[in-house]
């Protein structure tokens, strides 16, 4: 069975430092692993997304992710939070080949502070 | 290029009430699924269809029903709503190596 843990449920950092979002993830066979990010009242948007390509991956709005396979992680960094930063983060894992099925994380909601 | 669209955005329901949330995908796409989110959960799924005639349970089915007979169209019908249905309801098409979902549905059943 697949299964995603984000590790922290509130994260808070100041305008103009770094970002660390972590997600730890349970797979049977190579995943594919996404972030997804939801603003207030919006829908949820790919960031990024890893596919067995190259492990460090980078997506839009300055966010990045490494997959270390060994650590079974998949973390999300940004060098420098901005306050539009501001909103919920979900990684997710491909459920059982052939499927399609996306496991959520619960989530890690982003706060930015001026 | 609406990608997937869902209506309405917002409903009010009462208990024992049935109702339909539309969800329609111009890409064409095989793979579409209905999640809820819930605070504190992430996004569960309920039903997904891998193409026009096919569909299949996710991890919270019940109280839902969906059928799929066309590509654009995957619709999600609540036949008796319970509060414990309030939620926000998200519709998704898969293109290669990720979703695209709607932009929600946020059902109160009181």
């Amino acid at each position: 069975a697949q299964s995603v843990t984000q590790l922290d449920s509130h994260v808070s950092v100041s305008e103009g430092t770094p970002v660390l979002l972590r997600c730890n993830y349970s797979s049977s066979y190579s995943p594919s692993l996404f972030w997804y990010v939801q603003h207030p009242n919006k829908g949820l948007q790919l960031l990024l997304k890893y596919t067995s390509a190259a492990t460090l991956v980078k997506g839009i709005n300055g966010f990045e992710a490494e997959f270390k396979k060994s650590e079974t992680s998949f973390h999300l960094t940004k060098p420098s939070a901005h306050m539009s930063d501001a909103a919920e983060y979900f990684c997710v894992v491909s459920g059982t080949s052939g499927t399609y099925k996306y496991i959520f994380g619960t989530g890690t909601r982003l706060k930015v502070l001026a | 290029n609406a990608g997937v669209t869902q209506t309405p955005k917002f409903q009010v329901l009462k208990t024992g009430q049935s109702m339909t949330l539309q969800c329609a995908q111009d890409m064409n796409h095989e793979y579409m699924s209905w999640y809820r989110q819930d605070p504190g959960m992430g996004l569960r799924l309920i039903h997904y269809s891998v193409g026009a005639g096919i569909t299949d349970q996710g991890e919270v089915p019940n109280g839902y029903n969906v059928s799929r007979s066309t590509t654009e169209d995957f619709p999600l019908r609540l036949l008796s709503a319970a509060p414990s249905q309030t939620s926000v309801y998200f519709c998704a098409a898969r293109q290669l190596y990720g979703y695209t979902f709607g932009s929600g549905t946020r059902l109160t059943v009181v």
